[in-house]
């Protein structure tokens, strides 16, 4: 079975700093996509970017990228010049099955200061 | 704007009630919806995989004849908690895809619900 593992509970950042989550997973394709989700206190999710495995370029959402090695199966979020808007639970994503159908890691909750 | 809607956005009931919650896509047809189950603090579980016109394929652990899914149309799942009591209390969030391979999951708002 798959599955996504989210190592760090919570973070802290400063505003305007910059700061990586990690997420690391396991699974046996070779194609594949990994998504990180945002979740603010409204509950929405949101999601934050995506890479898609057979590019080898990170994936990049102005603010937002993300370090993604295939061989050892990990998948981390930068988020530079954080703001205050940045604080919220953090979730990677991984597919099984469908392309819709997520898994998702445990969460890292960000906390933003200033 | 949204593009995944849900309804109620929460909900209280008494225990032995049952509650149904709406999920639309509304302006694409779903062929297929998901429905996830939050609890505080924690991440979302699949619950189940709502598919038009069929029966709703439902994760090692869920009660099927608990949770009710019935996606009758291709922008419409809904998901009922029959006989619900405290301990269904949760967060319930429904999510769908435009069509394509690998279009990105857009989630509702999410229902919040108390069983008291």
């Amino acid at each position: 079975a798959q599955t996504v593992t989210q190592s760090q509970p919570e973070m802290s950042v400063q505003e305007a700093e910059t700061v990586t989550l990690s997420c690391t997973y396991d699974t046996s394709e070779s194609d594949y996509y990994l998504f990180w989700y945002k979740q603010p206190p409204s509950r929405q999710m949101i999601l934050v970017i995506r890479q898609e495995a057979y590019k080898q370029q990170n994936a990049t959402e102005n603010r937002f990228s993300v370090n993604f090695q295939k061989a050892a199966k990990s998948f981390s979020l930068k988020i530079s010049d954080s703001q205050l808007g940045d604080a919220a639970m953090y979730f990677c994503a991984y597919p099984t099955g469908t392309a819709s159908k997520l898994t998702f890691g445990t969460g890292t909750r960000l906390q933003v200061t200033l | 704007g949204a593009v995944v809607s849900q309804h109620p956005s929460w909900v209280i009931c008494k225990s032995g009630t049952s509650v149904k919650i709406e999920c639309r896509s509304l302006d694409f047809q779903a062929t297929t919806m998901f429905w996830y189950r939050q609890f505080p603090k924690q991440s979302l579980m699949l619950m189940a995989t709502s598919n038009e016109g069929s029966k709703a394929t439902y994760e090692q652990g869920v009660e099927k004849d608990k949770f009710l899914i019935n996606h009758a149309s291709l922008t419409l799942s809904t998901l009922t908690v029959t006989s619900a009591h405290p301990e269904d209390s949760s967060f319930y969030i429904c999510s769908a895809s435009r069509p394509g391979w690998n279009s990105p999951l857009h989630f509702g708002n999410g229902t919040r619900l108390t069983v008291t």
